[in-house]
């Protein structure tokens, strides 16, 4: 597709409850990033992959927080034992590399975890 | 630690008038700055950067402008359109080479009313 893709675009969950939400970046971008927005509050980075680089994954906020990435192709990061605190909008993003200074967001998976 | 913020959560203007959003900085050590604008449902789009050896950068109706000194930076637009309502964030890549790895201030919320 044209644009970063990002599925589902709405999941609600129960607490406790794992979740996987997938990401198709920009076709030939080697750079795939998520992020995620709470309610009020800014994008806060949680991971990026370059490659077959080692991830960087500085801002997973707890280790119920995974992700993986195939290639230089589609992502999916996991929430295991999701908790309220997790619902927010999780926003994949890809660029051409890691030097490419514009990246590219796709329209967000909303969680909500009742 | 939010490195980047933007104090104000809104702001009104009129069709025509000029909107000026700030934003202010903590790390001295930020070389380079952009400015996102999200619709709602949405993911972010890139409008607008600057880098630190500048203190003024101009695309069409949007400039950034920079101080280093006094750890600020503000986007005009003008004249102001409804159709730029929306959400605007500044970023700053931070730890690393990856452009890509932002961190962001809370947002500004901008209604141009016509």
């Amino acid at each position: 597709g044209a644009g970063v893709s990002q599925s589902p675009s709405n999941k609600v969950t129960e607490k406790g409850k794992d979740v996987e939400l997938r990401c198709d970046p920009i076709s030939g971008h080697t750079a795939l990033y998520w992020y995620r927005q709470r309610l009020g509050q800014g994008l806060e980075f949680l991971i990026y992959f370059q490659g077959n680089s080692a991830p960087d994954k500085s801002g997973l906020p707890s280790d119920r927080f995974s992700a993986e990435r195939t290639g230089e192709s589609v992502s999916t990061l996991t929430i295991q034992r999701t908790q309220q605190e997790d619902s927010a909008v999780y926003l994949c993003a890809s660029s051409l590399s890691l030097s490419g200074n514009t990246i590219y967001f796709g329209e967000g998976s909303w969680l909500t975890v009742v | 630690d939010q490195q980047v913020k933007q104090n104000s959560p809104s702001l009104s203007v009129q069709e025509g008038r000029i909107s000026i959003l700030n934003c202010d900085y903590t790390n001295s050590m930020f070389d380079y700055f952009l400015w996102y604008k999200k619709y709602p449902a949405e993911g972010p789009t890139f409008l607008i950067s600057i880098s630190s050896i500048k203190d003024k950068n101009e695309d069409g109706r949007f400039t950034v402008f920079l101080n280093k000194s006094a750890k600020h930076l503000s986007l005009h637009i003008v004249p102001s359109q409804p159709g730029d309502s929306a959400v605007y964030f500044c970023a700053a890549p931070y730890g690393g080479t990856s452009y890509g790895k932002l961190t962001f201030g809370q947002g500004t919320i901008l209604t141009v009313h016509p």
